[in-house]
């Protein structure tokens, strides 16, 4: 089944302690994103990738850090968490960037205490 | 500056009627759009999408309609079944050649009542 998933679906964690959220997709897609979803802010772009080795920073890249060493994963690191990160992430794929549909993981509840 | 805005923050329909839910967006530029259902507990799951070279696009019970004069898109649901309740985001692409983000819009809570 062509997905995205996500791990861990729910953390609890306390500020400073670095956590990592990983992605993986199997559906060969090029571009991959992480967004972050708050109430009325809606979804937020966090970080980004074209291809492997290739990352950029969205609207709110600030305390995440990314890497993508292969094509399939796409992890979400926080170096030193702080409360400001308790949200709800998703990872997204999509065969390239633009114009396409992009396919959404099942999110990750992060709580930073 | 960029935004994605919904009409209504909640939606309520008796089961088996047409739901329309409408979107405005501010980017002329964005020349992509794609709706989106969110369950609870569920990341957002694709409907339907349409480029801006079409004023209508059609699926399985669903239709999207682009007007680009004023900037609004809307969903049309037909025979809304309970399974349809959900929040539904609109998103646009913004300007092509952008960082590849989709732009979403704030949510609208379609509640189908039995």
């Amino acid at each position: 089944e062509a997905q995205v998933t996500q791990n861990p679906r729910y953390l609890i964690t306390v500020t400073g302690k670095k956590l990592t959220v990983t992605c993986s997709q199997n559906m060969n897609h090029e571009y991959m994103s992480w967004y972050r979803q708050d109430p009325g802010l809606g979804l937020r772009q966090i970080y980004y990738s074209m291809n492997v080795e290739v990352t950029d920073k969205g609207d709110v890249p600030e305390g995440y850090k990314v890497s993508r060493k292969e094509k399939r994963n796409f992890p979400l690191i926080l170096e030193s968490p702080s409360p400001n990160q308790t949200s709800l992430y998703f990872c997204a794929s999509s065969l390239q960037r633009g114009r396409v549909e992009q396919f959404f993981g099942p999110g990750t509840r992060l709580t930073v205490l | 500056g960029e935004s994605v805005g919904l009409h209504l923050p909640t939606l309520s329909v008796q089961e088996g009627d047409n739901s329309i839910i409408n979107c405005a967006y501010s980017n002329s530029a964005s020349d992509y759009f794609i709706w989106y259902k969110q369950e609870s507990g569920k990341g957002p799951q694709f409907i339907i999408d349409i480029r801006s070279n079409m004023d209508k696009r059609q699926g399985q019970r669903v239709t999207v309609l682009l007007n680009k004069t004023v900037k609004h898109l809307s969903l049309q649901i037909a025979a809304t079944q309970p399974g349809d309740s959900a929040v539904y985001f609109c998103a646009e692409n913004g300007s092509p050649g952008n960082t590849g983000k989709l732009i979403f819009g704030q949510g609208t809570t379609l509640q189908v009542k039995p």
